[in-house]
């Protein structure tokens, strides 16, 4: 099945600081990329739709000027915590979407933030 | 807003038994995915149901969808411990096929 990677696993930042988590489809090229949140014992919301060479479509309630999303190439696309704080603490999570895989979503293994 | 609201919220059974988990959602959709989540992992696709098919089988898997309910319920029988972990329902909405809505979440204990 298709892979999808995310780097880094696991961060740790201090407040103010901001961090970029990138999403990579390793074997396919990904028309689209999806960005989730998930807090604790939560399930996962949506936070934005990234498609390769456009502007990130965000959903409601996301701040796209702290949460920026670059989808530069088909393979690759990245989301920039700007000025963590700690209620941005989270599970972040991508998954990878191309034609030929009719519906179905490939998930990264996710990022864990952790904003002291 | 969450699509999909799943009970139970939280089940827990003994090896060998059967586990019943169920998804309801609000609107029209094109399909919808069953996945199954590790703590602190990522998801891993189970099953996809379409909307005009209503049950699909793999493995120890079966997935029902009722549309004219608008619910699904995911079936894992023979459960084992290895299966403990938390699943979701996601919805892929008509004319959107492309974008996923998660319900809600059931986390399932299975007790050796």
């Amino acid at each position: 099945g298709a892979v999808v990677s995310q780097h880094p696993s696991r961060v740790i930042c201090k407040s103010g600081t901001s961090v970029k988590i990138e999403c990579r489809s390793l074997d396919f090229q990904a028309t689209t990329m999806f960005w989730y949140r998930q807090f604790p014992k939560q399930s996962l919301m949506l936070m934005a739709t990234s498609n390769e060479g456009s502007k990130a479509t965000y959903e409601q309630g996301v701040e796209k000027d702290k949460f920026l999303i670059n989808h530069a190439s088909l393979t690759l696309s990245t989301l920039t915590v700007t000025s963590a704080h700690p209620e941005d603490s989270s599970f972040y999570i991508c998954s990878a979407w191309t034609a030929s895989s009719y519906n179905e979503q490939f998930f990264g293994p996710g990022t864990r933030l952790t904003v002291l | 807003s969450q699509q999909g609201e799943e009970d139970p919220q939280a089940l827990s059974i003994q090896e060998g038994e059967n586990a019943t988990m169920n998804c309801s959602y609000k609107t029209s959709i094109n399909n919808l995915q069953w996945y199954r989540q590790n703590s602190g992992r990522g998801l891993v696709h189970l099953i996809l149901i379409r909307s005009n098919e209503r049950e699909k089988h793999s493995g120890r898997l079966r997935v029902t969808l009722d549309t004219s309910k608008k619910s699904s319920s995911l079936l894992i029988t023979a459960s084992r411990a290895a299966d403990t972990a938390s699943y979701f329902c996601a919805t892929a909405l008509s004319g959107s096929a492309r974008q996923l809505t998660f319900g809600s979440g059931t986390q399932l204990t299975v007790l050796p």
